[in-house]
């Protein structure tokens, strides 16, 4: 596609509930990243995909949080027993040997 | 540890007059900055971004950043504000290593109204 895609664009859930956030890179980027945006602040890392490579997980706040992807392709990050501090902006990005291209994120918010 | 401060949170300036937002990084080596502009609803938007060479960098929309290392900043200018301009404004800093260009380190950034 012409840019980085997600969905979707905003998530109502409960506490608790499970939740899957879904990303699709510009074609042919080998590299994909996930960041949070909380309310009012900056982006924080949570994890980077680069091609077969294993992931840079150094971000992921808890073990509540994982991610994967196929390939260079599709992402999903997956957040366990949501809680209310999980609200945000989930913005991910692609690149491919330079600076990253974002989407326009999902915002999830966890009543 | 790398890290980046934006001191203004918050900006008002009239539409035609200049703007500076302010930068500071905190880096072991050279870093790679970025400036990204975030407006309501949509995603964020690269400006400009500094590598190497000349510490004058010109961006899009007419913005221009300058890198002091000295002063360890990469302030963001525009010499005259649209309405256009009102938006949220990021810094970020990287390693710019060949495999991980996009784990980078956001400022909080800096709110930007444009009044008329």
């Amino acid at each position: 596609g012409a840019g980085v895609s997600q969905s979707p664009s905003n998530k109502v859930t409960e506490k608790g509930k499970d939740v899957e956030l879904r990303c699709d890179p510009i074609s042919g980027h080998t590299a994909l990243y996930w960041y949070r945006q909380r309310l009012g602040q900056g982006l924080e890392f949570l994890i980077y995909f680069q091609g077969n490579s294993a992931p840079d997980k150094s971000g992921l706040p808890s073990d509540r949080f994982s991610a994967e992807r196929t390939g260079e392709s599709v992402s999903t990050l997956t957040i366990q027993r949501t809680q209310q501090e999980d609200s945000a902006v989930y913005l991910c990005a692609s690149s491919l040997g330079t600076s990253p291209f974002f989407g326009p994120g999902t915002r999830l918010t966890v009543l | 540890a790398q890290s980046v401060t934006q001191p203004d949170i918050h900006i008002t300036v009239s539409e035609g007059a200049s703007l500076e937002l302010r930068c500071n990084y905190s880096y072991g080596a050279t870093p790679y900055l970025f400036w990204y502009v975030q407006s309501p609803g949509q995603g964020l938007q690269l400006l400009l971004k500094y590598f190497s060479g000349d510490t004058l960098v010109q961006g899009i929309k007419g913005f221009e950043a300058e890198f002091k290392r000295s002063q360890s900043s990469f302030n963001l200018r525009k010499p005259s504000v649209h309405w256009s301009d009102a938006a949220e404004y990021f810094c970020a800093v990287g390693a710019g290593l060949t495999d991980s260009w996009g784990k980078l380190q956001f400022g909080a950034g800096t709110q930007v109204v444009v009044t008329p």
